[in-house]
């Protein structure tokens, strides 16, 4: 079956640093990624996404990786600001053909100042 | 901003009611999803609407049913409510060219669903 799991449920960083969020999942024929960002009483926000014909992609501050290998992908977060602080939600598109989404619980990440 | 719309915020309702939760995408957008996020969880696909039809459903009940207009706009009607029904609904808004596209859906900020 698909799941989309994480590997911790909080990250705690100081101002800063660089963040790296985890994410395994389950269904090798997805061929879609995105992570989302969601802030207390707010819908989810996209940041990045990748396609399985991509390992890496780049965004301003936000780097995607995905290892089809091993079913991981992982956002990483340059110089992490207060703001980033919300919960980080990887999602993947599964192998239906139309565009359902499957989301992991998320990642609550802390930054402090 | 999204520029994705859903009302109302937030609703009260008791066990056995019925309930319609509405949504405006994104101007030029085709096709909305619905999800439902449970406290603490991701969200979780009910069903999607392309050009008026519904384009796939996840595993919800039938209870659970929806509408998209010619604006593209669209609606959640949830039957027999359960207290389990408590949870945050979404809506995303994306353009897909065609029926199995990929593409960037952007989601409303909710609408915050009680079932006493």
């Amino acid at each position: 079956g698909e799941s989309v799991g994480l590997h911790l449920p909080t990250l705690s960083v100081q101002e800063g640093d660089n963040s790296i969020i985890n994410c395994a999942y389950s269904n090798s024929a997805s061929d879609y990624f995105i992570w989302y960002k969601q802030e207390s009483g707010k819908g989810p926000q996209f940041i990045i996404d990748i396609r399985s014909n991509m390992d890496k992609r780049q965004g301003q501050r936000v780097t995607v990786l995905l290892n089809k290998t091993v079913k991981h992908l992982s956002l990483q977060i340059a110089a992490t600001q207060p703001g980033d602080s919300a919960v980080y939600f990887c999602a993947e598109k599964g192998d239906t053909g139309f565009q359902k989404l499957v989301f992991g619980t998320g990642t609550r990440l802390l930054v402090s100042p | 901003e999204t520029g994705v719309t859903q009302s109302p915020t937030h609703l009260i309702k008791t066990r056995g009611q019925q309930v319609t939760l509405r949504c405006s995408s994104q101007s030029g957008h085709n096709t909305v999803s619905w999800y439902q996020q449970a406290l603490g969880q991701g969200p979780q696909f009910i069903f999607q609407y392309y050009r008026e039809e519904e384009n796939g459903r996840g595993n919800f009940p039938p209870r659970f049913s929806g509408l998209q207009f010619p604006n593209y706009s669209s609606e959640l009607n949830v039957n027999a409510l359960e207290l389990d029904d408590s949870a945050l609904y979404l809506c995303a808004s994306s353009l897909l060219v065609r029926r199995e596209g990929r593409n960037e859906q952007f989601f409303g900020p909710g609408t915050r669903l009680t079932v006493l």
